[in-house]
């Protein structure tokens, strides 16, 4: 099974500035990662589809990348619902599996 | 694109659940389909997926045996029969649409869209 590890755990920043989060797998799985959003209360949502690629209706200040075994997504710029847990996926091997999270939470 | 959960509950340990999945607005029979649950405030686990024949069924090791996930194509719906439950299948689980077919040992690919999730209790 292929681990996923997110750092950090949680992020704490304002609105308007950078976040980078990580996601570290324990084995190559190529480009075969996505990225969710997950606000309290709701399902999670797809953002980041094979590493870099955006999903339908995701805003361009955010961006994924990465190869292999380390991946990030970055929010350019925070806008006020943007505060939210981040999870990413692999699909390079099953069972499919998700990295811990990262909370995105206003400093 | 819709898809609606349901069946969740409160069930004592060693109990059954029925969970129910309905889907709206895209080709039910293009695309497999998978349960991804979520214990009260921690992260997302993939639990089940089947293909859309329906020949192919997939299972994380923690369920396999108690769990069968199951679909009727003529009326959209995925289901999830859950058996001898346990205290850590607590959870909330999600209904969610595959990416391709995941047939014969495909990997399968991201989850997109997401129901809203049922709430499954198992406790005495």
């Amino acid at each position: 099974e292929i681990g996923l590890t997110q750092s950090p755990g949680t992020l704490s920043l304002s609105p308007g500035e950078r976040a980078t989060l990580s996601c570290r797998a324990s084995q190559s799985i190529s480009t075969n990662l996505a990225w969710y959003q997950q606000k309290p209360g709701q399902p999670p949502r797809l953002l980041i589809y094979g590493a870099s690629r955006r999903a339908t209706g995701i805003p361009v200040r955010f961006s994924g990348g990465g190869f292999g075994t380390g991946f990030s997504l970055t929010i350019s710029r925070l806008e006020p619902e943007d505060f939210a847990v981040y999870f990413c996926q692999q699909y390079g091997a099953s069972p499919r599996t998700f990295g811990g999270g990262t909370k995105v939470e206003i400093k | 694109v819709q898809l609606v959960e349901s069946g969740g509950d409160l069930v004592q340990p060693g109990g059954s659940l029925r969970l129910s999945c309905v889907a709206s607005g895209f080709t039910f029979t293009d695309y497999a389909m998978t349960w991804v649950r979520q214990a009260p405030g921690k992260g997302l686990e993939w639990v089940s997926t089947i293909s859309v024949s329906g020949a192919s069924t997939y299972y994380i090791d923690s369920v396999r045996g108690r769990f069968d996930i199951s679909r009727d194509n003529s009326k959209k719906t995925v289901v999830l029969q859950m058996n001898s439950l346990r205290a850590d299948d607590t959870a909330t689980y999600y209904c969610a649409k595959d990416q391709d077919w995941v047939e014969r040992g495909a990997v399968g690919q991201w989850f997109d869209p997401w129901g809203q999730g049922t709430l499954v209790t198992v406790s005495s």
